[in-house]
């Protein structure tokens, strides 16, 4: 079975781009997270989808970051303008909520540089 | 609030050492769940397990093996004999409810396992 999948696994960009970053949750996982991961601050949860719908985007930094998921197979994660402090890995993760269990399963991440 | 601690921010070994990451935690949800996952050199995390706050029966999978104990609101994870391929970061993690019907995870600071030959 395909894990979670991202894409691209590398992103360098300069600040004041616009980054698009994309995830395909685990086929029948109703729950997406987007989290980032850095030295200085560990794993942080940025937004929180279940069927698709925005639950909890309290830990998206600022205006700059927006996502959306607009069907149960697809979502993106935007930053527009980037900045050199937003570099750093960006993991998607799914779960199913159905099962009971909650765990969420990772993908690959993307690694963002921004310079 | 809920809250996840991993005091112990690096441990070094010497393979086949036994050697066991502690997890401290804090909720007031009577139901919640408690994980481990592994983040090995190459960055991915992994899950390893779950456990359920009504199951306090430790678990053992190979060489891994897990203690939980809501007396002391700990869930401990201890690696027999440990490989060089063991040297990751592993960090421990409580489900938190955001909704009656949606969730949120949150993880530990992580404790980096370095396992030299």
């Amino acid at each position: 079975d395909a894990g979670v999948i991202q894409s691209p696994r590398h992103e360098v960009t300069e600040m004041g781009q616009e980054v698009t970053l994309r995830c395909k949750p685990i086929s029948g996982h109703n729950s997406l997270f987007w989290y980032r991961q850095t030295m200085m601050r560990g794993l942080e949860l940025l937004i929180y989808f279940n069927n698709n719908v925005p639950i909890d985007d309290s830990g998206m930094p600022e205006d700059r970051f927006s996502a959306k998921m607009p069907n149960a197979s697809f979502s993106t994660l935007k930053i527009q303008p980037s900045e050199p402090r937003d570099s750093a890995v960006y993991f998607c993760a799914s779960s199913s909520t159905g099962t009971g269990g909650h765990e969420q399963y990772f993908g690959p991440g993307t690694r963002l540089t921004v310079t | 609030a809920q809250k996840v601690t991993q005091a112990q921010t690096e441990i070094s070994v010497v393979e086949k050492e036994d050697v066991t990451l502690d997890c401290v935690y804090e909720t007031r949800d009577t139901t919640y769940y408690l994980f481990w996952y592994k983040q090995p050199p190459s960055g991915e995390l992994v899950f390893l397990i779950r456990r359920n706050s009504f199951d306090e029966q430790n678990e053992i999978s190979g060489r891994y093996s897990w203690n939980f104990q809501k007396s002391t609101s700990s869930f401990n994870f201890t690696i027999t004999a440990s490989q060089v391929v063991d040297s990751a970061v592993y960090f421990c993690a409580l489900i938190s409810p955001v909704t009656d019907s949606s969730y949120k995870l949150i993880f530990g600071s992580g404790t980096r396992l370095l396992v030299r030959p």
